[in-house]
């Protein structure tokens, strides 16, 4: 079975853009998360999405938003570009229960804002 | 709400030392408890999980405990090598709700040889 994949691994936007990064799950997976990964803060949670209706969210600003299509391929759009906002993007897929399902973590986008 | 608070690093070995990276958790209700891996340059790998009080998740070597009493989920690995160098990470995820998984700060590994 293919992993998470996601494109692009790497981008470089300047400040005030925009920029839509896209992650592919696993087949038959039909929970997207992502997370946002920078040294200060870590890791923390964006958002999930299941069955195209976003089900979790985390404490971002509105600029930071997302979707998910009927294939389970979901996307993550960031407005107005700031220079914070450079970071790994991961994206995890799963199937339903956390309780006894597993998240798998692509490999990430690194964006880079200048 | 929810948090993880696992030891400062780096963590300092050589290789065939033994090994804990202390994680402590706050939390409502019972979550499930992680333990993730990052190689440079790749994303984060699912090590081991434990899903109730006193389960032990193992993989690899590793293991580590769901301490409902102490709120704890130590990694312990009794002989490292140089390839377990990484940063490791403790996370929390709620039962319900759908996935909302919570990270500690990670602790990075080196292991000498």
């Amino acid at each position: 079975k293919a992993g998470v994949t996601q494109t692009p691994r790497y981008l470089i936007k300047t400040r005030g853009q925009q920029v839509t990064l896209s992650c592919s799950p696993i087949s038959g997976h039909r929970s997207v998360s992502w997370y946002q990964q920078t040294p200060g803060q870590g890791l923390q949670f964006l958002f999930e999405y299941f069955s195209e209706t976003q089900r979790n969210k985390g404490n971002f600003p509105g600029r930071f938003s997302g979707r998910q299509f009927s294939n389970s391929r979901s996307e993550m759009n960031v407005s107005t570009l700031e220079l914070g906002d450079s970071a790994l993007y991961l994206c995890a897929s799963s199937q339903d229960n956390p309780s006894t399902d597993t998240q798998y973590f692509g490999p990430g986008t690194r964006l880079t804002v200048l | 709400g929810n948090s993880v608070t696992q030891m400062e690093g780096p963590v300092t070995l050589s290789e065939e030392a033994f090994l804990t990276i202390n994680c402590t958790y706050t939390a409502t209700g019972y979550p499930s408890l992680f333990w993730y891996v990052q190689y440079p340059g790749e994303g984060l790998q699912l090590l081991l999980k434990a899903t109730k009080a006193d389960d032990k998740g193992s993989n690899k070597g590793f293991e580590a405990t769901y301490r409902k009493e102490t709120t704890s989920f130590h990694l312990e690995k009794g002989s490292v090598q140089v390839s377990d160098s990484a940063v490791y990470f403790c996370a929390l995820s709620d039962r319900g709700g759908g996935f909302k998984t919570i990270f500690g700060a990670g602790t990075r590994l080196f292991v000498k040889a």
